[in-house]
């Protein structure tokens, strides 16, 4: 079975303060794939990242970055000089088969940026 | 850029109604699936379908709830008889190259 946990239920911060959302994931599948998503109060889920068990490369998209360690099964998620536009609830979500995305999610962290 | 759209995005019913949520995935993926978000919790796997079937489902996902490729544009989500905790956000999504696309989810209200 897959489990994501995401400890941090809510986190606030001033504006450009850095932040990081931690995320720690359990499967026992060796390939697996990991997801981050942000929900802005309007509700939809946006796609941020997807992340393979084979890619180890942290990756940097502006002022998102990840930070993938297989040895503590965690995905966390950095963004640097936060804004007020960043405020929204952050999914972290786990899928193991190919093709065939049937997400595990985590319960979320709701980040407010405090202007 | 290509996108999924649901609609509606709010539904009100009265319990023991039928709903259809409809949806419009990308055009060239090939994985379609349902999630739910009960407020105020996390999105939850409903079913994936994939070559005009379904490919998996979860438990939530009971003989209630059926899914539908009718015109190989649309897909949809039917509830036949509705119940008070079937209120809750559902999300289409899309899949190609393992990147799972939502859409903007439809509010169901169940009163």
């Amino acid at each position: 079975a897959q489990k994501v946990t995401q400890a941090q239920t809510e986190i606030s911060v001033v504006e450009k303060e850095d932040v990081t959302l931690d995320c720690v994931y359990e499967t026992r599948d060796t390939t697996y794939y990991l997801f981050w998503y942000k929900q802005p109060p309007s509700g939809e889920l946006v796609f941020l990242i997807r992340r393979n068990s084979f890619d180890e490369q942290n990756e940097i998209s502006g002022r998102y970055s990840w930070n993938f360690q297989k040895s503590t099964s965690s995905f966390n998620f950095t963004i640097t000089a936060s804004q007020v536009v960043d405020s929204a609830v952050y999914f972290c979500a786990l899928a193991t088969n190919f093709g065939n995305e049937k997400l595990t999610f985590g319960t979320g962290t709701r980040l407010t940026i405090i202007p | 850029e290509p996108e999924v759209t649901q609609t509606p995005s709010h539904q009100v019913t009265q319990m023991g109604q039928e709903v259809i949520l409809r949806c419009v995935p990308i055009s060239n993926h090939l994985y379609f699936y349902w999630y739910r978000q009960i407020l105020g919790q996390k999105v939850e796997f409903l079913v994936s379908f994939y070559n005009n079937e379904i490919s998996e489902k979860s438990e939530i996902f009971d003989d209630q709830f059926s899914v539908e490729r009718p015109d190989g544009s649309n897909f949809t989500l039917k509830i036949r008889s509705t119940k008070l905790e079937d209120s809750a956000m559902y999300f289409c999504a899309s899949s190609r190259n393992e990147k799972l696309f939502f859409g903007s989810g439809t509010q169901l209200s169940v009163l």
